[in-house]
């Protein structure tokens, strides 16, 4: 069963700083990893997906890579500003079906 | 496009009462999936459908049907509510099972 971890579970830093946030999974067998990002009492936006072939995708200040061999995927925000403050969710998709398993997310906060 | 839109946003229920969360998308997707979430726990998936007349059941299936007549509709009935099923609620659809998804604006559910 495929197990979701993201490190650290919060995260404060003052605006401006370069950040990575990290995803772990226990199976490789994954087609894609979508990054999202969660507001306080809304839904989920979707912010990037990285397929299982590729290493790396961009989004304007976000980049996301993936190591599918060793089941690990990082969000790096570069420049964080306030407006990026929220819960940030991994979810890599495998299995038959090709369903999204989620992690716990990482509580963004970035600090005027 | 409207995208995926979920109906109502916020619903009181008491024990033993059955209701339906209505989802819908206008984007002709194939893939479209029910999760809950709650708090520490994450986001679990209940149900999923591939496409009109087909459904399999998720991670935490207990207690919720679905049925998916048309590609736009994936409604999600609570048959006997319970105070386990206090959560918050998405609906999400797809292009297929492995492509990026897309998520609806959450029905926040209170079972008293």
């Amino acid at each position: 069963k495929q197990e979701v971890t993201q490190i650290p579970a919060a995260l404060s830093v003052p605006e401006g700083e370069n950040l990575v946030l990290n995803c772990s999974f226990t199976d490789s067998a994954i087609y894609n990893l979508q990054w999202f990002r969660q507001d306080p009492g809304k839904g989920l936006t979707s912010l990037l997906l990285i397929q299982s072939s590729q290493r790396e995708q961009t989004s304007g200040r976000l980049n996301a890579s993936l190591d599918k061999s060793s089941g690990r995927s990082t969000l790096y925000i570069a420049a964080s500003q306030p407006g990026d403050s929220a819960t940030y969710l991994c979810a890599p998709r495998g299995g038959s079906q090709g369903n999204l398993i989620f992690g716990k997310g990482t509580k963004l906060s970035v600090k005027p | 496009n409207a995208g995926v839109t979920q109906t109502p946003k916020f619903q009181v229920l008491k024990t033993g009462q059955s209701m339906t969360l209505q989802c819908a998308q206008d984007m002709n997707h194939e893939y479209m999936s029910w999760y809950r979430q709650d708090p520490g726990m994450g986001l679990r998936l209940i149900h999923y459908s591939v496409g009109a007349g087909i459904t399999d059941q998720g991670e935490v299936p207990n207690g919720y049907n679905v049925s998916r007549s048309t590609t736009e509709d994936f409604p999600l009935r609570l048959l006997s509510a319970a105070p386990s099923q206090t959560s918050v609620y998405f609906c999400a659809s797809s292009p297929s099972g492995r492509s990026e998804q897309y998520f609806g604006p959450g029905t926040r559910l209170t079972v008293t």
